[in-house]
């Protein structure tokens, strides 16, 4: 069945450090790929997504491409805040017998230091 | 901006009531979720549905009930509560019917976390 695996946490960086957390995936077919971010007492929300091989994924300063060829979407962003601390969560949706659920990775916690 | 609430933001409970946690979208989205999320922060789909009157289990087995009697409302009843169902518990929407595109995202609402004593 279709998994997401991502780097675990808690990641912990001084501001302005390089952030890359990292996202692989096992999937049937060529699914969407999408990162998720959770702000403490909040539901997720979109960060970012990519639907096909190549495609490259971007908001916030955030960065992540869709390969295919190594099954990964990496998220980086080259100066990191101290707003940024949250969870991070990559997730993927794929034709499960047409039902396209989501699969999501099991969560990274970030944690930026002034 | 995403529209989709959840009631209420906090519930502590004894065991034994039966409870019902609400979910509702204004964005006419056919799928709706619902997320068991531990304190690892791990999410567990307990609940789906592709429109009215369409309900599924998700991969966490979940003594738990859903219902879709209207597409914006999709609301999730404990009818014992126990405290080994203390947790967050996350609604989500997506655009799309059964079998269409998966690129669109999900929208989650702000969670409901459940205390059951």
């Amino acid at each position: 069945g279709d998994s997401v695996t991502q780097m675990e946490g808690p990641v912990t960086l001084s501001e302005e450090a390089f952030l890359t957390i990292n996202c692989t995936y096992t999937a049937t077919g060529y699914p969407s790929l999408f990162w998720y971010v959770q702000y403490p007492g909040e539901g997720l929300q979109l960060l970012l997504k990519a639907t096909k091989a190549d495609d490259k994924g971007s908001n916030k300063g955030f960065e992540a491409t869709y390969r295919k060829e190594t099954t990964s979407f990496h998220l980086e962003k080259g100066s990191v805040q101290v707003s940024d601390s949250a969870v991070y969560f990559c997730a993927l949706t794929s034709a499960r017998g047409g039902s396209y659920i989501p699969t999501f990775g099991r969560g990274t916690s970030l944690i930026v230091h002034p | 901006e995403a529209d989709i609430y959840q009631t209420p933001r906090y519930l502590v409970i004894g065991t034994g009531k039966k409870i019902t946690l609400e979910c509702s979208q204004t964005m006419g989205h056919d799928k709706m979720y619902w997320y068991q999320q531990d304190p690892g922060m791990e999410l567990h789909l307990i609940h789906y549905s592709y429109g009215v009157n369409s309900t599924e289990k998700g991969d966490l087995s979940s003594e738990s009930t859903v219902s879709r009697i209207r597409t914006e409302h999709f609301p999730l009843t404990l009818e014992s509560a126990r405290p080994s169902h203390t947790s967050q518990y996350l609604c989500a929407s997506s655009e799309g019917k059964y079998g269409t595109s998966g690129t669109n995202e999900q929208f989650f609402g702000p969670g409901t976390r459940l205390t059951v004593l």
